[in-house]
């Protein structure tokens, strides 16, 4: 079945390490996104890829970095300048940005940095 | 500023109890609204695209409907496994990305 994969589902982090979430999918999207979800907050974009080796920052892009080497790949990796990074992170793609239809989701990862 | 307001922030129901949720929206063109279904520690679940005032479309119990400035999820007699966080999202026409609402918390009890 086609879908998103995210990975861990769950991560501890102490404070001052970096941390790369994973995300894959198989649906043969062109376009992804990462969006942070806070507890009372709408889901906030973070990065997103229209294309490989293409990535733009999105509205709370500050201590987060991406890469966009493969189209099936877009891992997020949370830098120690983050200075909240606990939160639930989502994977999502599209057919193509800007979006015509619907975001695909994964299930998320949850971070926290004790 | 594109902005997005859901109400309520939270809704009760008896199983059966029909009632809508709202989407009100400030969009510089709207490209389209979404909206997603969301389970306790779950990636959000697509539901509909509405593109243009006076759409509408259904699924299930759930229909949605849009207007020039609001859309609305109308839940017709609802069940306990309705019960989840509704998200509303728009796209404007010059943006890449969606901007979410912060959702409805539908609590549906038998």
């Amino acid at each position: 079945d086609g879908g998103i994969t995210q990975s861990p589902k769950y991560l501890f982090r102490k404070e001052g390490q970096n941390v790369t979430l994973s995300c894959e999918q198989n649906l043969n999207h062109d376009a992804m996104y990462w969006y942070r979800q806070d507890p009372g907050q709408g889901l906030r974009l973070i990065y997103y890829s229209q294309i490989v080796n293409d990535f733009q920052k999105g509205d709370i892009a500050e201590g987060y970095s991406v890469s966009r080497e493969k189209k099936e790949s877009f891992p997020l990796t949370v830098t120690s300048a983050q200075k909240n990074p606990t939160a639930f992170y989502l994977c999502a793609s599209s057919r193509r940005a800007p979006p015509t239809g619907e975001l695909f989701f994964g299930e998320g990862s949850r971070l926290t940095v004790l | 500023e594109d902005q997005v307001t859901q109400s309520p922030e939270a809704l009760r129901l008896q199983e059966g109890e029909s009632s809508s949720l709202n989407c009100s929206y400030t969009v510089s063109g709207l490209r389209g609204l979404f909206w997603y279904r969301q389970d306790p520690g779950k990636g959000p679940e697509f539901l509909f695209t509405l593109y243009s005032a006076g759409e509408e479309k259904e699924k299930e119990r759930l229909k949605a409907t849009l207007t020039k400035k609001e859309s609305f999820l109308h839940i017709t007699a609802p069940k306990p496994e309705d019960s989840a966080t509704y998200l509303c999202a728009v796209q404007p026409n010059s943006g890449y990305a969606l901007n979410f609402g912060k959702g409805t918390s539908l609590l549906v009890t038998p």
